[in-house]
């Protein structure tokens, strides 16, 4: 089955404890991206990937990393995670005319 | 600035009606826009797109359609039911591969039995 899997799907840290979040597609697509979903503001793209070592920042990079080693995983990192980094996040592999598959989704609260 | 805009928060609607969900965008270089349905607890789900050489495409009780002068695309959802309710993204793309793609804030859609 085509998918897209994230995680933890619930992650609760500390301000300052780095994270992160795993994303793995297993429909060998080049174009990856990071999105994070907040009311009233939609989806907002953190960052994406063209394919293996090509990454760029999307609207709302600040605060995150992110590598792509390997064509299947598009990790996220939050070196030092904040408050207003809670927020629930989607990883996504774009296929052409259908456009995203996303993930299940990563909740995650900053405390 | 918002790109991609949905007026409406959310839309109520009863089972066997039309629903109509609306979207804005400002730049004239977006040439490929899609809708997406979103339950609870889970991801996004690509529902139908349309490119911007057209100006309807339609898929079973789901048509999309597209007025480019005046930068607005709506879906229709005829008849609705009670399993349609949920978050609707609209989504704008520079182009088919991706690489620059701006969805709006959503429309919440309740369908009452």
């Amino acid at each position: 089955e085509a998918q897209v899997t994230q995680n933890p799907r619930y992650l609760i840290t500390v301000t300052g404890k780095k994270l992160t979040v795993t994303c793995s597609q297993n429909m060998n697509h080049e174009y990856m991206s990071w999105y994070r979903q907040d009311p009233g503001l939609g989806l907002r793209q953190i960052y994406y990937s063209m394919n293996v070592e090509v990454t760029d920042k999307g609207d709302v990079p600040e605060g995150y990393k992110v590598s792509r080693k390997e064509k299947r995983n598009f990790p996220l990192i939050l070196e030092s995670p904040s408050p207003n980094q809670t927020s629930l996040y989607f990883c996504a592999s774009w296929e052409g005319a259908k456009g995203y598959t996303f993930g299940s989704g990563t909740r995650l609260t900053v405390v | 600035d918002q790109q991609v805009k949905q007026n409406s928060p959310s839309l109520s609607v009863q089972e066997g009606r039309i629903s109509i969900l609306n979207c804005d965008y400002t730049n004239s270089m977006f040439d490929y826009f899609l809708w997406y349905k979103k339950y609870p607890a889970e991801g996004p789900t690509f529902l139908i797109s349309i490119s911007s050489i057209k100006d309807k495409n339609e898929d079973g009780r789901f048509t999309v359609f597209l007025n480019k002068s005046a930068k607005h695309l709506s879906l229709h959802i005829v008849p609705s039911q009670p399993g349609d309710s949920a978050v609707y993204f609209c989504a704008a793309s520079l182009n088919t591969g991706g690489f620059k793609t701006i969805f709006g804030a959503g429309t919440r859609l309740f369908v009452k039995a």
